[in-house]
């Protein structure tokens, strides 16, 4: 079975711009969060979705928001970006609440 | 709010030989699980063993086990055998029941041939 895939891999922008970042789920799981984990630190959650409703909300400015659609997978978008919005940005599923399994991550680096 | 702590930085272990990694974490409920993950160069979180606050018995998958302390809020990580493969950051995380992840900030292990 796939594991939870994320596109894109890698991504360069400047400041101002608005990215969009996609994570399709474990086959089966219907709970997606979100996480940013800037260099050298752990991660630090972002967004929670179980059943397309917001679950739950980190401590990040309205510039990001997120949304979780019928077929569960889900996107993160983040608006007039900064340069400190540069990191490693991770999409985890899971069954319910329990274990949370990571993808690949979305590398955006903001110039 | 729920913290978790990792007060080791790096740790550093010769090929073969145990290492535990150490994780203490702050909560007030009593339904929770906690988790080891491992990151390496690639960044790929990886999970690599998983503990239900309720239950007693010390989780162990193959060469990793845990030692956990529910009263003293502690959950170290043990790696019997260290390989070199096991190079990497090892996070220890929190979760209660539909809640958000909380990770510590992280151990760097160095594993020396």
């Amino acid at each position: 079975d796939a594991g939870v895939t994320q596109s894109p891999t890698h991504l360069i922008k400047t400041r101002g711009q608005h990215v969009t970042l996609r994570c399709s789920p474990i086959s089966g799981h219907k709970s997606v969060s979100w996480y940013q984990q800037v260099l050298g630190q752990g991660p630090q959650f972002i967004f929670q979705y179980y059943e397309k409703e917001e679950r739950g909300r980190g401590n990040f400015p309205d510039r990001f928001s997120a949304r979780q659609f019928p077929n569960y997978s889900s996107e993160l978008n983040v608006n007039a970006l900064l340069l400190g919005d540069s990191a490693l940005y991770l999409c985890a599923s899971s069954l319910g609440a329990q274990t949370q399994y990571f993808g690949p991550g979305t590398r955006l680096l903001v110039l | 709010a729920q913290t978790v702590t990792q007060s080791q930085p790096e740790m550093s272990v010769q090929e073969a030989e145990t290492v535990t990694l150490s994780c203490t974490y702050d909560t007030s409920e009593s339904d929770y699980y906690l988790f080891w993950y491992k990151q390496p160069p690639s960044r790929q979180m990886i999970l690599v063993i998983r503990q239900e606050a309720y239950k007693q018995q010390n989780a162990t998958e193959n060469r990793f086990s845990v030692n956990f302390q529910k009263a003293a809020k502690s959950f170290s990580l043990k790696i019997s055998d260290s390989q070199l493969g096991d190079a990497a950051m090892y996070f220890c995380a929190y979760r209660s029941a539909f809640n958000d992840m909380r990770f510590g900030a992280g151990t760097r292990l160095t594993v020396k041939p």
